[in-house]
């Protein structure tokens, strides 16, 4: 079956724009997870969706945001960009259970200038 | 909030040389899994420990759960060139934490 796919895997902006991320998980899957990551800081948990409700939100600030919906697809946004935005940014999927494995998509590479 | 530290950053490898990386979490675990990211590439899942105290093996890579369920390791024995890439550690509380990651190169 067709695994995580995310859109657009490159994209460069420039500082005060907005970026709109996209994310179609796994067909079955109903719960996604972002996270961003950078050299040396790993994997930095943005947020977790499920059946369009945000069940967790990780300490980033709120030129964050996202959403998911009825299809479990989801997109996350950021506004007012920062340099220190440049990021890869992970979507992952998983079936609706607390142990449930992650399946990552290839994400989307973020620059900013 | 829950943090999930892990250690060592990098580690560097003669082929056929162990190796391991460690993973602390600040709070107590439901469970916790382990990811390999290839270089250029997103990460994958390894595994995943539930229970207190359990050990795992696959092939050379054993996994251990400690017993307060707030630590692991994974360990790699006699390390091949294929073993190259970043191991992460993630423990869920509420969400999926993870460690900042172990990156291996192996020299062959």
């Amino acid at each position: 079956k067709a695994g995580v796919t995310q859109t657009p895997r490159y994209l460069i902006k420039t500082r005060g724009q907005q970026v709109t991320l996209s994310c179609s998980p796994i067909s079955g899957h109903r719960s996604v997870s972002w996270y961003q990551q950078t050299p040396g800081q790993g994997l930095q948990f943005l947020f977790e969706y499920f059946s369009e409700t945000q069940r967790n939100k990780g300490n980033f600030p709120g030129r964050f945001s996202g959403r998911q919906f009825s299809n479990s697809r989801s997109e996350m946004n950021v506004s007012t960009l920062e340099l220190g935005d440049s990021a890869l940014y992970l979507c992952a999927s998983s079936l609706p259970s607390l142990d449930g494995e992650l399946f990552f998509g290839e994400g989307s590479r973020l620059t900013v200038l | 909030g829950q943090q999930v530290m892990q250690i060592p950053q990098y580690q560097h490898v003669q082929e056929g040389e162990d190796f391991t990386t460690y993973c602390n979490s600040s709070t107590t675990l439901s469970n916790i899994q382990w990811y390999k990211q290839r270089p250029g590439g997103h990460p994958v899942f390894l595994i995943q420990l539930v229970k207190s105290g359990e050990v795992k093996k696959q092939k050379r890579l054993t996994f251990q759960f400690g017993e307060a369920k707030k630590n692991s390791s994974l360990h790699i024995t006699a390390t091949q060139t294929t073993d190259v890439g970043t191991y992460f550690c993630a423990g869920r509380n509420n969400d999926m934490r993870f460690g900042a990651g172990t990156r291996l190169t192996v020299k062959p």
